[in-house]
């Protein structure tokens, strides 16, 4: 059973769309993260948040937009997006945001761009 | 930043013996180093990791080694079974834990 819960599980939708992304957490870890995976690769980091409050942008475009609402919650905002955005989308958690704390995945969101 | 490079990126074994996937990375103030298995459409689990204090840590049928020196560690898996079919990938911790992942690598156990 995963603790780090993600829906929807999948997402189809149209370039012009705006449709969010949302993880949630119950272990009481104060860092949250929203990577991108594609078929084949590793996870990519996009963005880092700790103690709700945006910590690291890996330079990820502005047609995504990370938000955390609280300390359980993480969303991930998404507007005029390409084809090449296909991917899983995985959220993690970790017990703060400090090197040597582990992360734990959700299931992930697999998000497809017609 | 950092990079990491794994190897091999593909390894089949017989099961019941052993399989190694051997990670290195490039900056020496990385000091985390977590390893994932994540099977056909689900996510990546936290299967064991290494502080950089530590050469060695044991889970049962799994070990990881660190070799702080020649910056590389690697992931042993003994006695594998057909559920240890999975890709497998290393990682290693830059600031504000930011995982910096290896390719990959896709372990096949064969019965």
């Amino acid at each position: 059973d995963t603790e780090v819960t993600q829906t929807p599980k999948h997402l189809v939708m149209g370039m012009t769309n705006k449709k969010s992304l949302k993880c949630e957490q119950h272990m009481g870890h104060r860092a949250m993260y929203w990577y991108k995976q594609k078929a084949k690769k590793p996870p990519e980091l996009m963005f880092v948040y700790s103690y709700e409050k945006l910590s690291i942008n890996e330079s990820v475009p502005s047609r995504f937009s990370p938000e955390c609402p609280n300390s359980s919650l993480l969303n991930l905002h998404l507007h005029a997006l390409q084809p090449e955005d296909s991917a899983l989308y995985l959220c993690a958690s970790s017990p703060w945001e400090a090197v040597n704390q582990p992360q734990h995945f959700g299931d992930g969101t697999r998000l497809s761009i017609l | 930043g950092e990079n990491v490079e794994q190897h091999p990126s593909t390894l089949s074994v017989q099961e019941g013996d052993s399989a190694v996937i051997k990670c290195t990375y490039s900056d020496s103030a990385s000091n985390y180093f977590p390893w994932y298995k994540q099977e056909l459409g689900k996510r990546p689990q936290l299967i064991i990791d290494i502080r950089s204090n530590v050469g060695e840590k044991k889970d049962q049928r799994i070990a990881v080694t660190l070799n702080k020196t020649a910056k590389h560690f690697s992931l042993h898996i003994t006695e594998t079974q057909p559920e240890d079919s999975a890709v497998y990938f290393c990682a290693a911790s830059e600031y504000g834990n930011k995982l910096v992942f290896g390719a990959g690598t896709i372990l096949r156990v064969k019965s």
